[in-house]
């Protein structure tokens, strides 16, 4: 079955750096995009990020260019997050979130129990 | 961008009976919407995805229709577990992907 296991969340002080990784299985890795999905506390979801199958193609919601950079490795079924420049507003639960076949378009069929960042001084 | 507007924010219903939730976008997103469910703690769940397509081992009860900017997720007879938080998503026009503000169903 798929799973989607994300790590590397924690404190991080205004203006700090982290790396989240999502360690997938249960599916072949190589041949799907990848998401990254926010959730603030109390709040809504945010999409934050998507990458292409083959890490080609690569997408950023406005809030986090610049800053933040996807990237995976398919030999390790790994998809990570760098965030750089962290501001109290990123802070949210992060779920990494498998796209389906691109043939039926671009949401979320699957997703990870989410890491936690906190961004506070 | 397009903005998803659902609607009411909060339903009230009692087990068993039909629940409606509205979903507006403010572009034409054709059928490229999609349904979660969320309950307190969880990753959401992926419900209905091209406005009207089930997911893999989603119950009947739960429909979605529409197309362009109305759509509609209808559960047809409440059970206990599907009190939570209900969000669409379009994929018609991105980046970015964009998520409607939530309806929080629960119990009457």
């Amino acid at each position: 079955q798929v799973q989607l296991v994300e790590s590397g969340g924690g404190v991080v002080q205004p203006g700090g750096s982290l790396r989240l990784s999502c360690a997938a299985s249960g599916f072949t890795f190589s041949t799907y995009g990848m998401h990254w999905v926010r959730q603030a506390p109390g709040k809504g979801l945010e999409w934050v990020t998507f990458i292409g199958y083959d890490g080609s193609d690569k997408y950023y919601t406005d809030s986090v260019k610049g800053r933040f950079t996807i990237s995976r490795d398919n030999s390790k079924h790994t998809l990570y997050l760098q965030m750089n420049g962290l501001r109290a507003e990123d802070t949210a639960v992060y779920y990494c979130a498998k796209n389906p076949p691109y043939s039926r378009g671009y949401h979320f069929d699957y997703w990870g129990q989410g890491t936690l960042v906190t961004v506070s001084s | 961008e397009i903005v998803m507007t659902q609607s009411p924010a909060t339903l009230s219903v009692s087990p068993g009976e039909r629940a409606t939730l509205s979903c507006r976008a403010s572009q034409n997103v054709i059928s490229n919407l999609a349904w979660y469910q969320q309950k307190p703690g969880q990753a959401p769940r992926l419900l209905i995805y091209g406005a009207s397509t089930r997911a893999t081992g989603i119950p009947a009860r739960f429909s979605g229709s529409g197309s362009g900017t109305e759509f509609t997720l209808t559960i047809s007879s409440l059970q206990s577990e599907d009190f939570a938080v209900y969000y669409c998503q379009q994929y018609s026009k991105w980046p970015p992907i964009t998520f409607g503000q939530g309806t929080r169903l629960e119990i009457k």
